[in-house]
């Protein structure tokens, strides 16, 4: 099956600076990624997403960028601000199939006023 | 517009006693999922569901049992709980297996004690 791999588990950035969370997939067959970002005692909700037809996609200070060939994609937060704090999790899917989400394991980002 | 709910959203259980977490949503999405969110392991894949009577084992199914006769409720039952079982548990739908978004409900933390 799919494995998802996440780093960093944990990332600490001063408010403004830009933070990146990486992961890397097993699949290549897997065709759709989703960023989640969970609230302390909410559900995951989903903040953006990619497709492997896509190389990279914008919306506004975030965005994320796929590697197909190194089966690897990125979450970039710019100007980072303090309700930025939250787990982030990616995801691999491969829509059409199986279709059994795979999420990393999160990375909890903090950010300091 | 009500969207995925979780009910108990706490339940404090001994061990041995069965538990049953309900999760209903009101989209008639045909897939359904439920995840165990633990510290260190991120989310991980208990039971899925792909539509009204057919269910299938996720990552960690073992002393969990589901049940699907509507398409909008998706329950899961600790048979007799253990206290490994303490967790955060999310259910979550998605429309259909065409890499939709996929909707979490807000948790149900459940200790065993």
């Amino acid at each position: 099956g799919e494995n998802v791999e996440q780093h960093p588990s944990t990332l600490s950035v001063q408010e403004g600076d830009s933070a990146v969370i990486k992961c890397t997939y097993s699949d290549s067959a897997s065709n759709y990624f989703p960023w989640y970002k969970q609230e302390l005692g909410k559900g995951p909700q989903l903040i953006i997403d990619i497709r492997s037809n896509v190389g990279e996609k914008k919306d506004q200070r975030i965005a994320v960028t796929l590697n197909k060939t190194a089966k690897h994609f990125s979450l970039h937060i710019t100007e980072t601000q303090p309700e930025d704090s939250a787990v982030y999790f990616c995801a691999a899917i491969l829509s059409g199939g199986s279709y059994i989400p795979t999420f990393g394991r999160g990375t909890s980002l903090i950010v300091h006023p | 517009d009500a969207g995925i709910t979780q009910s108990p959203r706490y339940k404090i259980t001994e061990t041995g006693r069965q538990v049953t977490l309900m999760c209903h949503q009101t989209w008639s999405h045909s897939y359904m999922f439920w995840y165990r969110q633990d510290l260190g392991h991120g989310l991980r894949l208990i039971y899925y569901s792909a539509a009204a009577d057919i269910t299938d084992k996720g990552e960690v199914p073992d002393g969990y049992v589901v049940s699907r006769s509507k398409t909008e409720n998706f329950p899961l039952t600790l048979e007799s709980a253990t206290r490994s079982q303490t967790s955060v548990y999310f259910c979550a739908s998605s429309q259909d297996k065409a890499g939709n978004t996929i909707y979490f409900g807000e948790g149900s933390w459940l200790t065993v004690v």
